[in-house]
């Protein structure tokens, strides 16, 4: 079956970078888009990033843009969130979710996420 | 950018009908998808294209979509419904995936 685990999360100073990663297994990979997913503590779901099944293209929340890089190693079956600037905002779980699609689409599985905490 | 709104709470009755509604600027034109989230856990999908959905979601749970409304149903209400619901949408004019603000469901 379908499991993606998410790691990399942990707590990090205002302005610092941090890369999150997403291990994927139960198929295959390198045919699916993947997002990511994040949710401030108490909130609601904020979609953060999709990239394609070869990589050849990224989108990003208007909000988030500039400051985070997706990507992704297929011959690893990882997927890679890196954030930089980070603030306080940014304080979440972070889930990566596989898309129907090789271009996106639903976020059919999501993973049990990784939490991020931004404080001094 | 395209706003999906959504009621912060609802209670129901066990047994009991629960409609979960998620409002957008002709949101009847777009593809609705529908998310469970139970306490601690991470988001289940539950209904997409409007009203399909995954196998080994139940019967009791369906959704609708027209005009300015989506509606995520839930016959029958059990406790194991308890969740937060999600609705989410692709804007194609601004290629960002929105979701609404969601619905925390209690069975009473």
């Amino acid at each position: 079956q379908v499991q993606l685990v998410e790691s990399g999360g942990g707590v990090v100073q205002p302005g610092r970078s941090l890369r999150l990663s997403c291990a994927a297994s139960g198929f295959n990979f390198s045919n699916y888009g993947m997002h990511w997913v994040r949710q401030a503590p108490g909130k609601g779901l904020e979609w953060v990033s999709l990239i394609w099944w070869d990589g050849s293209n990224e989108n990003y929340a208007d909000s988030l843009r500039g400051r985070l890089t997706v990507s992704r190693d297929n011959s690893k079956n990882t997927l890679y969130l890196q954030m930089n600037s980070l603030r306080a905002e940014d304080t979440a779980v972070y889930y990566c979710a596989r898309g129907r699609y090789t271009s996106g689409g639903i976020l059919e599985d999501w993973g049990q996420g990784t939490l991020v905490i931004v404080s001094s | 950018s395209y706003v999906l709104s959504q009621a912060p709470s609802m209670s129901v009755a066990p047994g009991q009908t629960a409609s979960i509604p998620c409002g957008g600027n002709d949101i009847g034109s777009k593809s609705v998808h529908w998310f469970q989230q139970r306490p601690g856990q991470a988001p289940v999908l539950v209904v997409f294209d409007d009203g399909d959905r995954p196998s080994g979601i139940p019967e009791r749970i369906s959704g609708f979509n027209s005009g300015n409304t989506a509606t995520l149903t839930i016959s029958r209400v059990e406790a194991g419904d308890e969740a937060d619901y999600y609705c989410q949408v692709w804007d194609r004019s601004s290629d960002q995936w929105v979701f609404g603000g969601g619905t925390r469901l209690t069975v009473l």
